[in-house]
């Protein structure tokens, strides 16, 4: 399969904590981007991260990206209620005519109130 | 951002019959266009790639005659489950591209197929 493996499935914590998110790949990419879906719901852009970057932060999202381990991960601190969703990391194959994205199997955040 | 929209966002159905959804991008212009499926709890599936004016390309293992494509202007796709069946049942989510080979998909809200 092209899919992308994320780890955990799922996740539980309590408010106030952080979750983190893997994402390993398989292929050499052009870059690698993290979405949330909340559900039953469309896709919402959470950030990019290109072949040549090491870390990039966004409001209290991390991503970090190791192209020699083919990994990515999410942080998401101080999380809240709200950020219950399903986060799926989508990569764009390097040499991808089309820019097809191949998504992860995604993870399913439940923060607890 | 750019924007994107699908219509219907749910659709319930009959087996056997034909349902459209519509895909349009709504402030700019989508030379590409992508299908995908996502069954509950999984992930998203691509299904096919659209160019404007083209035909599409499909992925490997959809049936091309029951998800018909058909992406004839610039802000428009539309996929057309022909003879759906209970087992078509999912979630169907277009996203499109400013440009050929753009890196940057802009996703639909995405739309509920129920077959019965």
């Amino acid at each position: 399969s092209q899919q992308g493996e994320e780890d955990p499935q799922a996740l539980s914590i309590q408010e106030g904590e952080n979750a983190t998110m893997n994402c390993s790949y398989k292929t050499s990419i052009n870059n690698l981007q993290w979405y949330r879906q909340n559900s039953g719901r469309g896709l919402v852009h959470l950030i990019l991260i290109r072949s040549n970057e090491r870390e990039k932060h966004s409001g209290r999202l991390r991503v970090t990206l190791d192209t020699s381990k083919k990994s990515s991960s999410l942080l998401i601190t101080a999380s809240r209620a709200a950020d219950t969703a399903s986060y799926f990391c989508a990569t764009v194959p390097l040499g991808s005519g089309t820019y097809k994205y191949i998504f992860g199997t995604g993870t399913r955040l439940k923060v607890l109130a | 951002g750019a924007v994107v929209s699908q219509h219907p966002s749910r659709v319930i159905c009959k087996s056997g019959t034909s349902v459209k959804i519509e895909c349009r991008s709504l402030d700019f212009q989508a030379t590409t266009m992508f299908w995908y499926r996502q069954f509950p709890k999984q992930s998203l599936m691509l299904m096919a790639t659209s160019n404007e004016g083209s035909k599409a390309t499909y992925e490997q293992g959809v049936e091309k005659d029951k998800f018909l494509i058909n992406h004839a202007s610039l802000t428009l796709s539309t996929l057309t489950v022909t003879s759906a069946h209970p087992e078509d049942s999912s979630f169907y989510i277009c996203s499109a591209s400013e440009a050929s080979g753009a890196n940057e998909q802009f996703f639909g809200p995405g739309t509920r197929l129920t077959v019965l």
